[in-house]
């Protein structure tokens, strides 16, 4: 069974300043893709950016950017620019790439809760 | 938004009592999941479904049971609600085809008190 570690239960940053949050997994599969999901105070799950594992360049989508190490199996989320809008908590999440009958769920750490301080 | 709401959105019921939670999609995904929120636990999948009337169990699925009869439509139920099952329940959709659709859309969640 696949399982999602995240080992920072809290964090926080200055406003305009940089933070990373880590993630680290276990799979025996060598195909899958990992996702990054933040849930601000309404409650609302947002996918902020994945990686295919597959892929040796690491996702940027224009503040967020990754650091996805296969080998250390690591995927750490790194915000440029904190804004207060970034207050959150943030799920690291994976899947399996392929699944033929079974269920393409996600799997899920427990999340890292991000203070933006102004 | 992707199209994706559910029904109630806060709810409190009493022990012993079923509920019946309600997941509504207007994107025609062929996946739906239901997965559950604790502090601490991150979310963890109750049922998913792969079509209509196909579904499954997922990590926790004691004490619930769901139904699909209708491609937008997926339900959770809780037979007999126990304090155990307090949560927010999050309903999510998603393609599930290499080409695209990887990603998992949520609801809005539905924050369940058992008293």
């Amino acid at each position: 069974a696949q399982t999602v570690t995240q080992s920072q239960p809290e964090m926080s940053v200055q406003e305009a300043e940089t933070v990373t949050l880590s993630c680290t997994y276990d799979t025996s599969e060598s195909d899958y893709y990992l996702f990054w999901y933040k849930q601000p105070p309404s409650r609302q799950m947002i996918l902020v950016i994945r990686q295919e594992a597959y892929k040796q360049q690491n996702a940027t989508e224009n503040r967020f950017s990754v650091n996805f190490q296969k080998a250390a199996k690591s995927f750490s989320l790194k915000i440029s620019d904190s804004q207060l809008g970034d207050a959150a908590m943030y799920f690291c999440a994976y899947r399996r790439r392929y699944s033929g009958a079974g269920s393409y769920q996600l799997t899920f750490g427990k999340g890292t809760k991000l203070s933006v301080i102004p | 938004d992707a199209g994706i709401t559910q029904s109630p959105r806060h709810k409190v019921t009493e022990t012993g009592t079923p509920v019946t939670l309600r997941c509504h999609q207007t994107e025609n995904h062929r996946y739906m999941y239901w997965y559950r929120q604790d502090p601490g636990h991150g979310l963890r999948l109750i049922h998913y479904s792969y079509g209509v009337k196909d579904t499954d169990k997922g990590e926790v699925s004691d004490g619930y049971s769901v139904s699909r009869s209708k491609t937008e439509d997926f339900l959770l139920t809780l037979e007999s609600a126990t304090s155990s099952q307090t949560s927010v329940y999050f309903c999510a959709i998603s393609l599930s085809r290499e080409s695209h659709g990887v990603e998992q859309f949520f609801g809005p969640g539905t924050r369940l008190t058992v008293l």
